[in-house]
């Protein structure tokens, strides 16, 4: 079965602290993740894929197929990263993406 | 910079009523996808289109709903009789890509409420 799992509903830190959000991810084939970001009363958009291997805003996320993870990381977190963060997989060839319950992310002063 | 856009931001229905939710896709767009998110759950899958016809369906995705792209711009959700449990954030979404380095582009969103 294909399935993302992030297990914190709710990730609360103090400026300048390290953030890690967990996600595991669930599939049988070679697996396509990234991590979606939704600031509050704007759009979902796309944070980071693991393809490019980038780091986005200070955020990386490396992919882990041995524990099937793909935890995203901050070493020093920003008030403007308050937020709401989704870890996706991308199944099968269609290109649908299949979301964790996602995690949000407070930042406080 | 091009937009997924989404209309209306809100509908509200009765039970039983047709409701139509349409998406204008990123125009050199070729993949696009509903989404729905019931409030406090996950963002889920419902269908994806390509080439002028479904190519995959959730289990959600069920005779009550169809996909269609009318025109060569906009792309439409059609539920036939929504029930209650049909209230949700619906999101559509498009990319030129359906694997590779194709990124998903999601639109604003329409919240459907059913009463």
């Amino acid at each position: 079965a294909q399935r993302v799992t992030q297990p914190e509903k709710l990730l609360s830190v103090f400026k300048g602290a390290p953030v890690e959000l967990k996600c595991n991810y669930s599939y049988s084939g070679s697996p396509e993740l990234f991590w979606y970001v939704q600031y509050s009363r704007q759009r979902l958009q796309l944070l980071l894929r693991h393809i490019s291997r980038e780091s986005i805003k200070g955020f990386t996320a490396d992919l882990n197929k041995g524990e099937t993870s793909f935890h995203l990381k901050k070493p020093f977190a920003q008030e403007e990263d308050s937020a709401m963060y989704y870890c996706a997989l991308r199944g099968g060839n269609t290109g649908k993406l299949i979301f964790g319950q996602g995690t949000t992310l407070q930042v406080k002063p | 910079e091009p937009e997924v856009t989404q209309t209306p931001s809100h509908q509200v229905t009765q039970m039983g009523q047709e409701v139509i939710l349409r998406c204008v896709p990123i125009s050199n767009h070729l993949y696009f996808y509903w989404y729905r998110q019931i409030l406090g759950q996950k963002v889920e899958f419902l269908v994806s289109f390509y080439n002028n016809e479904i190519s995959e369906k959730s289990e959600i995705f069920d005779d009550q709903f169809s996909v269609e792209r009318p025109d060569g711009s906009n792309f439409t959700l059609k539920i036939r009789s929504t029930k209650l449990e049909d209230s949700a954030m619906y999101f559509c979404a498009s990319t030129r890509l359906a694997g590779g380095s194709g990124e998903q582009y999601f639109g604003p969103g329409t919240r459907l409420t059913v009463t």
